[in-house]
């Protein structure tokens, strides 16, 4: 699986659109981009994952550049419930779908 | 729809004492997932199930943890004996497990172990 790279942390005021940056530049063609958070003392809940395209959902969108090396997620009005580990992670079916996960980035939403 | 299911929620031990952690997936759920996450860092995968088959096991240690799925469902994980680096949260996750769609994880909330 590609390695991916992500900042440490990050804030966001309430009400605000949350952007999270991740780094995958040796992603290979078949692998997906997949985020997933973690709420303080829960496990990791599945947020969106995308391949070439940007994809929307209830929870956050996804945007891909076009060479793929790189995404951003995006919680278009950030609420303090959405403070927690966002982990972004490439992953395939040769692994299973298997998810190594980094270390995240924590985001902080304050009021 | 219930979740994925884990006991005990807590557990305190003893170095070289002995451990076991349940896991219930979500019914029909063929692919079960254990990872390890040690605190400030990410979860790891330990073992894969697809069934009552093993798919990776390559990071588990083996000469102290061991897994198993009789019957494609619930799912065990021992420790024997426990080392006090050990301590951490164990996650169990499951998914539908059809490779023709991409995969998504549903996890459960965590066995905190805590080795003295």
């Amino acid at each position: 699986d590609a390695k991916t790279t992500q900042p440490t942390s990050m804030d966001c005021a309430e009400g605000r659109a949350a952007n999270l940056p991740c780094n995958h530049s040796t992603i290979s063609g078949n692998e997906y981009v997949y985020w997933y958070r973690q709420i303080h003392s829960q496990g990791p809940q599945y947020i969106i994952h995308g391949l070439k395209n940007n994809e929307t959902n209830e929870m956050a969108s996804l945007i891909i550049t076009e060479d793929r090396k790189s995404s951003t997620l995006i919680l278009p009005h950030a609420t303090l419930r959405d403070t927690a580990v966002y982990y972004c992670i490439a992953s395939n079916s040769n692994s299973g779908y298997a998810l190594n996960f980094g270390k995240g980035t924590s985001l902080l939403v304050t009021p | 729809e219930a979740g994925v299911a884990q006991s005990p929620r807590y557990k305190i031990i003893e170095k070289r004492q002995s451990v076991a952690f349940w896991c219930n997936p979500i019914s029909g759920h063929a692919t079960l997932y254990w990872y390890q996450q040690i605190l400030g860092q990410g979860p790891k995968l330990l073992i894969q199930f697809q069934n009552n088959g093993v798919v990776d096991d390559s990071q588990l240690p083996k000469d102290r943890f061991s897994a198993e799925r009789l019957k494609g469902v619930d799912s065990t994980l021992k420790i024997q004996p426990a080392k006090l680096e050990d301590s951490a949260v164990y996650l169990c996750a499951s998914s539908l497990g059809d490779r023709r769609y991409q995969e998504t994880q549903y996890f459960g909330p965590g066995t905190r172990l805590l080795v003295l």
